[in-house]
C-alpha cells in the first residue's frame, strides 16, 4: 500500500521563477493538503483540496496556487519565487474533508537562489 | 485561530529513561490531537492521536494524555531507545478541522 508520494524530492530555482510540485495521495484518500516547513519550524498550512476544489487556505499569498485532479492527485504552484520560499513542501492526505488522520509524504526540498 | 505551544524545544535522555513532551492549545473547540515524529530527511509520521472524548491513549511504549479543562496534552515515551531520537510535533485542528496547527517541535535525543 503506497503512502503519500511527492516529486521531485529536491529542486533548485532562481528568484522570480515559477515551480510546480506534485503529489499522489495515499491509497483510499481523497483529500490533499499542502504544508510549508521552514528549517527548524513546524509545518504551516497552505491549503486543502477536496473534490477538486480549494476548501480552505492558510495565510499564504496568491502566488501560491494549487490544483486537484479527478484521480485525487494534486499540484502546488508557486509563482514569482522569493528567497523566503525556500523550504520543505509537504503534501498530506486523508480520507474525507476533515477530522480523519493526516498522513504526510517526505516532501520536496525547494531552494531558491 | 488555533495557537499551539510546545515544550521543551530540546530534550536529552539516557536510553531506557522516559521522555515527556507537553503542548497547550487555545481553541476550546479543538477535539483531535495528533503527535508526529519527523526523522531527518523525511516527512512527519503520525505516531499516536487522541480525541477529546478520552483522557489517555496508549500504544506500546507511547502514550498521550489530554486535559481539556487546562487545554493541554502530553506525549509520554517510556523505555526510550536510540531510534526514538527525532523531532516530535504536536498539533491541533483549526478551521473546521480542515487544517492542523503544529507546535514548534521538540528535538529528542536518546543517549546510548
Amino acid at each position: 500500500d503506497a503512502g503519500v508520494t511527492q516529486s521531485p524530492t529536491h529542486l533548485i530555482k532562481t528568484r522570480g521563477q515559477q515551480v510546480t510540485l506534485r503529489c499522489s495521495p495515499k491509497s483510499g484518500h481523497d483529500t490533499v493538503s499542502w504544508y510549508q516547513q521552514a528549517l527548524g519550524q513546524g509545518p504551516q498550512f497552505i491549503f486543502q483540496y477536496y473534490e477538486e476544489e480549494e476548501r480552505q487556505r492558510g495565510n499564504f499569498p496568491d502566488r501560491f496556487s494549487g490544483h486537484q485532479f479527478p484521480n485525487y492527485s494534486s499540484e502546488l504552484n508557486v509563482n514569482a519565487l522569493l528567497l523566503g520560499d525556500s523550504a520543505l513542501y509537504l503534501c498530506a492526505s486523508r480520507s474525507g474533508g476533515g477530522g480523519s488522520p493526516l498522513h504526510f509524504g517526505n516532501g520536496t526540498r525547494l531552494t531558491v537562489t | 485561530g488555533e495557537n499551539v505551544e510546545q515544550h521543551p524545544s530540546t530534550l536529552s535522555v539516557q536510553e531506557g529513561d522516559s521522555a515527556v513532551i507537553k503542548c497547550t492549545y487555545s481553541d476550546s473547540a479543538s477535539n483531535y490531537f495528533p503527535w508526529y515524529k519527523q526523522e531527518l530527511g523525511k516527512g512527519p509520521q503520525l505516531i499516536i492521536d487522541i480525541r477529546s472524548n478520552v483522557g489517555e491513549k496508549k500504544d506500546q511504549r507511547i502514550a498521550v494524555t489530554l486535559n481539556k479543562t487546562a487545554k493541554h496534552f502530553s506525549l509520554h515515551i517510556t523505555e526510550t531507545q536510540p531510534e526514538d531520537s527525532a523531532v516530535y510535533f504536536c498539533a491541533a485542528p483549526s478551521g473546521s478541522a480542515r487544517q492542523l496547527t503544529f507546535g514548534s517541535g521538540t528535538q529528542l535525543t536518546v543517549l546510548p
